[in-house]
């Protein structure tokens, strides 16, 4: 398959653990996004990377949100410390490159529930 | 900051009717604003964007949508809806530097009767 996948799909964790998600983008790459969509809700942006730049975290709502990726490839998202609030779809889109002629293709998400 | 307002929740509509999805945007310049849609089990997927130039445009899957200036919208068309465009849609704005940096609405879910 040539679109973004993100694993797991599907996350239970009980509040207080830590959690990461992952995020293969589309080969070639070199923009990559997380968002957060609450139950109901549009799109949070949460962090943008592109290539070796330093990232865009200014959408991340808490310490306790960190991500990472290395070049152009996987990234992970982490959750330390989990709450209920964090429950949410996390979605992951990657681009050509960045900047406003970019497409951003979406992966299907990975939904977390917070127990 | 920008804002994007999505004033329908839930839209119905009957199969071969003509849509509408109503999109509000609030930005200091010239916005960048595009149209998504999610279907169950998939990805988000780009319906159409407008940057600059005509203000009506064109996207996938028949869809159109017009950029109002003075009216601060972006609503979203199709004259012939079909059962398979049962969906959620959201309507973006970039945030002037990066598309993919984007602030969505809280979207519109289409059903469509038979």
């Amino acid at each position: 398959g040539a679109g973004v996948s993100q694993s797991p799909s599907n996350k239970v964790t009980e509040k207080g653990k830590d959690v990461e998600l992952r995020c293969d983008p589309i080969s070639g790459h070199t923009a990559l996004y997380w968002y957060r969509q609450r139950l109901g809700q549009g799109l949070e942006f949460l962090i943008y990377f592109q290539g070796n730049s330093a990232p865009d975290k200014s959408g991340l709502p808490s310490d306790r949100f960190s991500a990472e990726r290395t070049g152009e490839s996987v990234s992970t998202l982490t959750i330390q410390r989990t709450q209920q609030e964090d429950s949410a779809v996390y979605l992951c889109a990657s681009g050509l490159k960045g900047g406003m002629n970019t497409e951003a293709f979406f992966g299907q998400g990975t939904r977390l529930t917070v127990v | 900051a920008q804002s994007v307002t999505q004033p329908d929740i839930h839209i119905t509509v009957s199969e071969g009717a003509s849509l509408e999805l109503r999109c509000n945007y609030s930005y200091g310049a010239t916005p960048y604003l595009f149209w998504y849609v999610q279907s169950p089990g998939q990805g988000l997927q780009l319906l159409l964007k407008y940057f600059s130039g005509d203000t009506l445009v064109q996207g996938i899957k028949g869809f159109e949508a017009e950029f109002k200036r003075s009216q601060s919208s972006f609503n979203l068309r199709k004259p012939s809806v079909h059962w398979s465009d049962a969906a959620e849609y959201f309507c973006a704005v970039g945030d002037g530097t990066n598309a993919g940096k984007s602030t969505f609405g809280d979207g519109t879910t289409l059903t469509v009767k038979p």
